[in-house]
């Protein structure tokens, strides 16, 4: 009964090549969000989603595209791998905004290697 | 300028003893939430506890309490009685109240903390 799930843990591919992350809550959650989180631990916002509606891009090349089928699911394919994409990404959600108090709930990462 | 600094890269202390780890801010909204994240070897993140800029005590979460001081804008965290199971990498974070910045987390650069026995 994972809350937030992201497939797969580990990625390690060649530059050039083009890869997808999936993510998947099972909280009932509106909003859902991509991080990334580098070499020095610095996370980041890339992407954000209100049911299934882009609201933040993040100044991300657009080699990165998120992909939103339906409330429960943001995937994110990245085309054209490069070396500086190698980190950890996350993914994120949480509850309708009504407020400022909505904690953000983090699958477990994905870790990205590019070689 | 960085919206939230966090001015100790590391961190040390005896278990069973208490730490406090630092956070400051910087925003102009009225309305905004501060959080604390958790972010073991292992590598998840993990919510510990929140205070929003309205809430006028200090939040609790088991040993974890949030030192808020709004006109110093700044944003603590106390983690008493120390346990080994407490070293981790630890993240301030904010979320602010207006428009596109409400739909996102603002991350500081972390504190690593190790617990000594």
């Amino acid at each position: 009964d994972t809350a937030v799930s992201q497939t797969p843990k580990y990625l390690v591919t060649q530059m050039g090549n083009d890869k997808s992350i999936k993510c998947e809550q099972n909280l009932g959650h509106d909003t859902m969000y991509w991080y990334k989180q580098d070499s020095k631990k610095f996370l980041k916002i890339m992407f954000s989603y209100n049911n299934k509606e882009l609201i933040i891009n993040e100044t991300v090349p657009n080699r990165f595209s998120p992909k939103s089928p339906d409330k429960a699911h943001l995937n994110l394919h990245i085309n054209s791998l490069e070396l500086g994409d190698s980190a950890v990404y996350f993914c994120a959600s949480s509850r309708p905004l009504a407020g400022i108090y909505n904690e953000q709930f983090f699958g477990p990462g994905t870790r990205l290697t590019v070689l | 300028a960085q919206k939230i600094t966090q001015t100790q890269p590391g961190m040390f202390v005896q278990e069973k003893e208490a730490v406090t780890l630092d956070c400051t801010y910087d925003t102009s909204d009225q309305s905004y939430g501060l959080f604390w994240y958790k972010q073991p070897s292992s590598g998840e993140m993990i919510f510990l506890i929140y205070q929003g800029s309205y809430d006028e005590q200090n939040a609790t979460e088991g040993r974890y309490s949030l030192n808020f001081q709004k006109a110093r804008k700044s944003a603590n965290l106390v983690i008493s009685a120390s346990q080994l199971g407490d070293s981790a990498m630890y993240f301030c974070a904010m979320r602010e109240g207006r428009g596109g910045s409400n739909y996102k987390l603002t991350f500081g650069k972390g504190t690593l903390l190790t617990v000594n026995p």
